[in-house]
């Protein structure tokens, strides 16, 4: 059974319009992150929560907000998509923050035309 | 500027034979280098960890060498494996500080049968 649970796995969107993307981590991890990983870029830190409280951000664009309604939940809702957007987000979890032995998700490839 | 650098970029080695992935890094405050594993369509997957208080790490056929002092590392795998073929990512955190970690772009690697 898989420990990260991302969904959707696929997802095709219009510019301008807004997803929200699911991560459920059942590790009893208390610290949940996001990347992102683009073509022919590394993978990209954007967010850590530890305890569902934010810790970091990278991401300049207020277009990306994590949400966290449970201690294994870390969703992310993007707004006002762009063309740029398109890119495969991986969501992962680790025992606690300092901890940088992640377990990530098989991500959510988004798609915006 | 590209904090953490791997190459080649692909590498294609008999089975049987020695792979040797190489990793550099820039940041000084790096002390904490994990490699990952990625399959097409999965997530990325840790392999084997170094801390920059070692010079070396095994586990099975996988090795890291760490060079603390050229900032640089490999990773060698021996007898590789046709379900070796995967993209191997060098990544690179301050263990106890800073949670996010910052990859490199990956080097693809195909095992020849």
């Amino acid at each position: 059974d898989p420990k990260i649970i991302q969904k959707p796995k696929y997802l095709v969107a219009v510019t301008g319009s807004e997803k929200i993307l699911i991560c459920e981590q059942y590790l009893g991890h208390n610290a949940m992150y996001w990347y992102r990983q683009s073509a022919k870029k590394p993978l990209e830190f954007m967010f850590s929560y530890s305890y569902q409280k934010l810790m970091d951000n990278q991401t300049a664009s207020s277009r990306f907000q994590p949400q966290s309604s449970k201690k294994n939940h870390l969703d992310l809702q993007i707004t006002a998509l762009k063309p740029d957007d398109s890119a495969t987000y991986f969501c992962a979890s680790s025992q606690e923050q300092a901890n940088s032995d992640y377990t990530f998700g098989s991500g959510t490839r988004l798609l915006v035309i | 500027q590209q904090q953490v650098r791997q190459s080649p970029q692909s590498l294609t080695v008999w089975e049987g034979e020695t792979a040797i992935l190489n990793c550099s890094y820039e940041d000084s405050t790096f002390n904490y280098f994990p490699w990952y594993q990625q399959f097409p369509g999965e997530g990325p997957a840790l392999l084997i960890s170094i801390s920059s208080v070692s010079d070396k790490k095994e586990d099975g056929r996988f090795t890291i060498f760490f060079n603390k002092r050229e900032k640089k590392l490999s990773l060698h795998i021996t007898d590789s494996q046709p379900g070796d073929s995967a993209t191997y990512f060098c990544a690179a955190s301050e263990a106890g500080g800073a949670d996010r970690l910052t990859f490199g772009k990956g080097t693809q690697l195909i095992i020849q049968p």
